[in-house]
């Protein structure tokens, strides 16, 4: 098992604090990394699939970087309003038949 | 509406019993997967399977079997053997290349 770490577990903020999240994971043989948020009662939404080192992508408030040379991947919430409140799951793509590897999850609370 | 079904969103299964976890999906996908989350643990894979009649172990697999005899349809079953079956179990599909897993809404099954 090629291990995925996210940091930190749990994060609890204000709403309108600007916040960010880690995944580490092993960089050799790289194909791609996944982010998805998990809300309560939902089912995981995919957020971003990241391929090429040096990748920015952006939705809205959330954007993430990869740097696969280093083997790690940040998410930012800008101005985090409370229905960002979910978990945040990044995942390594394994092979190429869609296996992916997930970290733990970040838990982020967004208070009013 | 193109999407995963998982049946029944909640189980309760007495000790020494088998059961069977539901998953359909209408989005023409080649690959499924089963997951399984413990609290504080991100989703460890169970099985997954690329291709009809065709499905491999993943890293969590003892005491699971499963079946793919149609596209739609990737049906888990929890036996005996397995010794802390008490989890949330999620379905996911894949189609090919970088693209992102969809997931079903879960079924939460506790032992007795």
């Amino acid at each position: 098992i090629l291990n995925v770490e996210q940091s930190p577990q749990s994060l609890h903020v204000q709403e309108g604090d600007s916040t960010n999240f880690t995944c580490s994971f092993p960089s050799s043989n790289f194909y791609a990394l996944h982010w998805y948020r998990w809300e309560t009662a939902k089912s995981p939404e995919a957020l971003f699939v990241m391929t090429l080192n040096g990748d920015e992508k952006k939705k809205g408030r959330i954007s993430a970087t990869l740097n696969t040379k280093e083997g790690y991947s940040y998410l930012y919430i800008k101005g985090s309003q409370p229905e960002d409140s979910a978990t945040y799951l990044c995942a390594r793509l394994y092979n190429q038949g869609g296996k992916l590897i997930f970290g733990q999850g970040t838990e982020l609370s967004v208070k009013p | 509406d193109g999407g995963i079904t998982q049946s029944p969103k909640y189980l309760f299964r007495k000790e020494g019993q088998n059961v069977t976890l539901s998953c359909e999906q209408n989005l023409n996908h080649d690959a499924m997967y089963w997951y399984r989350q413990d609290p504080g643990q991100g989703l460890r894979l169970i099985y997954y399977s690329q291709i009809v009649n065709d499905f491999q172990k993943g890293d969590i697999a003892e005491g699971y079997s499963v079946s793919r005899e149609k596209k739609e349809s990737f049906p888990l079953t929890v036996t005996s053997a397995q010794k802390n079956p008490t989890a949330f179990y999620l379905c996911a599909s894949w189609t090919s290349g970088y693209n992102e897993q969809f997931f079903g809404p879960g079924t939460r099954l506790t032992v007795l």
